[in-house]
């Protein structure tokens, strides 16, 4: 199986753009779906871009998804970066057989 | 509106046995794989289970194969987790999660912690 690499920490002033990555350790990124979560402490997480780089209804335009196949990473960039957005983000895509993989979790503190 | 409810979480004894329901809306049911999802306390998300739309294909992270058992009610909306042999390391937050396409929806959460 494969891994989903994430840095542990990024962060970035408020209204500056932030990106985060998630490197897939084996297999094209590209093979399968690459999801995005949002997790504020002490809540569930919550999907900003599924399917690579589709919004779901209700999330700004500031958040967007792409994928790279010459780095066989994911990206998930935050412009315009609020205090709100300060959260772990989470990459997850899927294995050969349809199971989760999860990247480990990106801690964005704006400051 | 997609809704995932979550409940049976609790206290229990290592060795010990619960069983998680999830309590799906607002979507057709059968036509998505579902999936379990738990979070250990300060760690990352962990992927623990999926079982397909009609419930005839399931799949377990290596951790828990063998102990614990996914099921669905197609007919009552529900989605299920059997956990038996629990251990002191299968406490964290379940979640349910929707699979399949379009955007991944997520429950609440529920407690499971396994302490003597």
């Amino acid at each position: 199986n494969f891994m989903l690499t994430q840095p542990h920490s990024v962060s970035e002033s408020p209204g500056k753009t932030v990106t985060i990555s998630c490197t897939r350790s084996s297999g094209s990124i590209a093979s399968n779906y690459v999801q995005w979560y949002q997790q504020r402490p002490g809540s569930a997480p919550t999907t900003v871009i599924y399917e690579d780089n589709q919004r779901p209804s209700g999330v700004p335009d500031r958040f967007s998804g792409s994928i790279d196949s010459s780095s066989n990473s994911a990206s998930l960039t935050i412009s315009g970066l609020k205090t709100e957005d300060e959260a772990d983000y989470y990459c997850q895509s899927y294995d050969s057989s349809n199971q989760r993989v999860f990247g480990g979790g990106t801690k964005l503190t704006v400051l | 509106e997609v809704q995932l409810v979550e409940s049976g979480g609790g206290l229990v004894q290592p060795g010990g046995s619960l069983r998680l329901s999830c309590a799906a809306s607002g979507f057709t049911f059968s036509s998505y794989a579902m999936s379990w999802v738990r979070q250990a306390p300060g760690k990352g998300l962990e992927w623990v289970s999926t079982i397909s739309g009609g419930g005839g294909s399931t799949y377990y992270a290596d951790s828990v194969k063998g102990r614990f058992a996914i099921s669905r009610d197609n007919s009552k909306n529900t989605l299920s987790l059997h956990m038996n042999s629990l251990r002191a390391d299968d406490t964290a937050v379940y979640y349910c999660a929707r699979d399949g396409s379009g955007s991944p929806n997520w429950g609440q959460g529920t407690l499971v912690t396994v302490s003597s």
